[in-house]
């Protein structure tokens, strides 16, 4: 069975530092691997995905992803937090290019000081 | 364009209740999911349509759930004889395409709260 896990319920960071959320996942396939983020009342959003071409994939908003198969990880970063980032955000798998649902983790709330 | 829409946003039930929870998907998205959110988790997945043909329900947690999606467009998500157990966000997503990596488009969700 697939799973993901995401290192830290809570991360908080000062605004311009580095952010850095942890994602690592469990597939007995090569895996497709997104990040999404939630907003208070809104709908989740897709930042990013890994769909087995480049490893180091860029997405919305200044967050870049790199897919390490070796160490099973796909860890979200953004080289300076910005306040509008504070939200929850979650890594899902899926281990399968047709069949479609998605496995997410239980989510990593980023608090972004001032 | 408009997005996906879920209605009602909150649902207050009494244990034993049957509820039904509507998802509007972006207009002409064949892949239609629908997730069950508790607090302070992930989504988890609760059954797929591509069109009309429900092609997973792997994830329902009981058959007091069903879901439908009869001319492949609105999708219901009925709850028989709720249980406190069942008090979580109900997400739907819709996709354009049948692959995986075809991005899958969220609502706002469906806070179901049994009393």
């Amino acid at each position: 069975a697939q799973s993901v896990t995401q290192l830290g319920s809570h991360v908080s960071v000062s605004e311009g530092a580095l952010v850095l959320l942890r994602c690592n996942y469990s597939s007995s396939v090569p895996p497709y691997l997104f990040w999404y983020v939630q907003y208070p009342n809104q709908g989740l959003q897709l930042l990013l995905k890994y769909t087995s071409a480049a490893t180091l994939v860029k997405g919305i908003n200044g967050f870049e992803a790199e897919f390490k198969k070796s160490e099973t990880s796909f860890h979200l970063t953004k080289p300076s937090a910005h306040m509008s980032d504070a939200a929850e955000y979650f890594c899902a798998v899926s281990p399968m290019e047709y069949g479609n649902k998605l496995v997410f983790g239980a989510g990593t709330i980023l608090r972004v000081k001032s | 364009g408009a997005g996906v829409s879920q209605s009602p946003r909150y649902k207050v039930a009494k244990r034993g209740q049957d509820v039904a929870l509507r998802c509007d998907p972006i207009s002409g998205h064949v892949s239609l999911f629908w997730y069950q959110q508790a607090l302070g988790q992930g989504p988890e997945f609760l059954t797929y349509f591509q069109n009309e043909a429900q092609l997973d329900k792997s994830g329902l947690p009981s058959d007091r759930f069903f879901a439908e999606r009869p001319e492949g467009s609105v999708s219901t998500l009925k709850i028989q004889r709720t249980q406190q157990e069942d008090s979580a966000v109900y997400l739907c997503a819709s996709s354009s395409g049948l692959a995986v990596y075809n991005e899958q488009f969220f609502g706002p969700g469906t806070r179901l709260t049994v009393l």
